[in-house]
């Protein structure tokens, strides 16, 4: 079975601050991993994906992700954080490729303070 | 890149009615949707998997007749929410798949019922 950790549901930084949001997860196969970014009343939008190439994977706006399988970690990262950037963040696995079922983690409220 | 339209966007309707949100893949073809529903400050719920020219698979302790799903061509799929009522109140949010990719999200439908 697989399974996706959010550690904090509610991660809170200052504008231009480092913002990590943190995702550990359990597989007893290779895991796909994946990060999502939802804004207020809209869909779920990929951030960036693991897909057992690099275990250093860089998204779109800014944010990276690094995949450590000691850890069984994959968390995201982004070096300055912008007002934009407030919203819910998923961390997602799938165990058959990018096409299998995703289990979602519980999510994270990122808040960014001026 | 691959877009994913959903409709409506947002719903009120009395308790007893029934309720159809369609999924479009616009610009390729979807064998495979997914269906999730979104409590309020919560994570996405798998609901079925969605497939085309056969019957939907349901996520345990999902009611069937309760959420109809049809998959009748390669770019859409519906959701219907029979005989609804104020417990079906929820976000209800579609997925799809290009090909090999990672699953591309619907902007959601806010189900209101009274």
């Amino acid at each position: 079975a697989q399974s996706v950790t959010q550690l904090g549901s509610h991660v809170s930084v200052s504008e231009g601050a480092l913002v990590l949001l943190r995702c550990n997860y359990s597989s007893s196969v290779p895991p796909y991993l994946f990060w999502y970014v939802q804004y207020p009343n809209q869909g779920l939008q990929l951030l960036l994906k693991y897909t057992s190439a690099a275990t250093l994977v860089k998204g779109i706006n800014g944010f990276e992700a690094e995949f450590k399988k000691s850890e069984t970690s994959f968390h995201l990262t982004k070096p300055s954080a912008h007002m934009s950037d407030a919203a819910e963040y998923f961390c997602a696995v799938t165990r058959s490729g990018n096409t299998g079922k995703l289990i979602f983690g519980q999510g994270t409220t990122l808040q960014v303070k001026p | 890149g691959a877009v994913v339209s959903q409709h409506p966007s947002r719903v009120i309707c009395k308790s007893g009615t029934s309720v159809k949100i369609e999924c479009r893949s616009l610009d390729f073809q979807a064998t495979t949707m997914f269906w999730y529903r979104q409590f309020p400050k919560q994570s996405l719920m798998l609901m079925a998997t969605s497939n085309e020219g056969s019957k939907a698979t349901y996520e345990q302790g999902v009611e069937k007749d309760k959420f109809l799903i049809n998959h009748a061509s390669l770019t859409l799929s519906t959701l219907t929410v029979t005989s609804a009522h104020p417990e079906d109140s929820s976000f209800y949010i579609c997925s799809a798949r290009p090909n090999n990719q990672p699953q591309h999200f619907g902007d959601g439908t806010r189900l209101s019922i009274l």
